[in-house]
């Protein structure tokens, strides 16, 4: 199975500073015939189910604020949040969908300082 | 809108098996797939299962081989999750998703095996 390991475990940072989420997996999530990664970042807010935010791992989801990004090739992600806000309070997750069984990473939660 | 929204929350005694369902609203429901993780209290989501709606094919995680069952209702466009031999191992909220991307995601429903 491909190990999706995030990193921190928990983020308080500021209203307006920028938040850096990095993921990593243990294999790559690069198919090469296409040069998609196959990668989603989720959000989920307290008490409600996930959220699609980005997937092939740059590709924002209809709706989502231009604020969240998504970057990375390979193994090495990372979702950034330019300007934090406070409906941003959340847990967030990779997810890897190259291979069965998807995988998600542990999630980062993410506070305002 | 597209919008998957799942059955109400269940508890359950061990040894005894659930069936989840997830009704699709919003989209032709038999050109993609649908797929399940769950959310165990402290635990990752942990993917289970997908079906295609439209040809019923099947791929299911190796760890819930053999007590897992997910079948689709075209005429309902509606999936359903069915996990059998439950322990309080299994006690965890449950989603549907469309897509591999789960896009979107069900509302989830809790279930809890407790004697």
């Amino acid at each position: 199975d491909i190990v999706m390991t995030q990193s921190p475990d928990s983020l308080a940072l500021s209203l307006g500073e920028r938040a850096t989420i990095n993921c990593k997996s243990s294999q790559s999530v690069l198919y090469s015939s296409n040069n998609k990664n196959y990668l989603a970042w989720h959000q989920q807010k307290p008490g409600q189910p996930p959220k699609l935010l980005i997937y092939w791992a740059s590709t924002r989801e209809s709706g989502v604020p231009d604020r969240f990004s998504g970057s990375g090739s390979g193994t090495d992600f990372t979702l950034t949040i330019s300007s934090l806000q406070a409906e941003d309070v959340a847990v967030y997750y990779c997810q890897q969908y190259y291979d069965t069984p998807y995988t998600f990473g542990q999630g980062t939660k993410l506070e305002i300082k | 809108q597209v919008q998957l929204v799942q059955s109400g929350a269940e508890v359950k005694k061990p040894g005894a098996s659930v069936k989840v369902s997830c009704k699709a609203s919003g989209y032709t429901f038999t050109t993609y797939t649908i797929h399940w993780v769950r959310q165990a209290p402290g635990q990752r989501l942990e993917w289970m299962a997908w079906i295609h709606a439209g040809n019923g094919n099947t791929k299911y995680s190796q760890k819930f081989q053999g007590r897992l069952t997910i079948t689709r209702d075209t005429s309902a466009t509606t999936a359903y999750m069915e996990l059998s031999s439950l322990t309080s191992e299994d006690t965890a909220v449950y989603y549907c998703g469309r897509d591999r991307v789960f896009d979107p995601w069900g509302q989830g429903t809790l279930v809890t095996v407790s004697s």
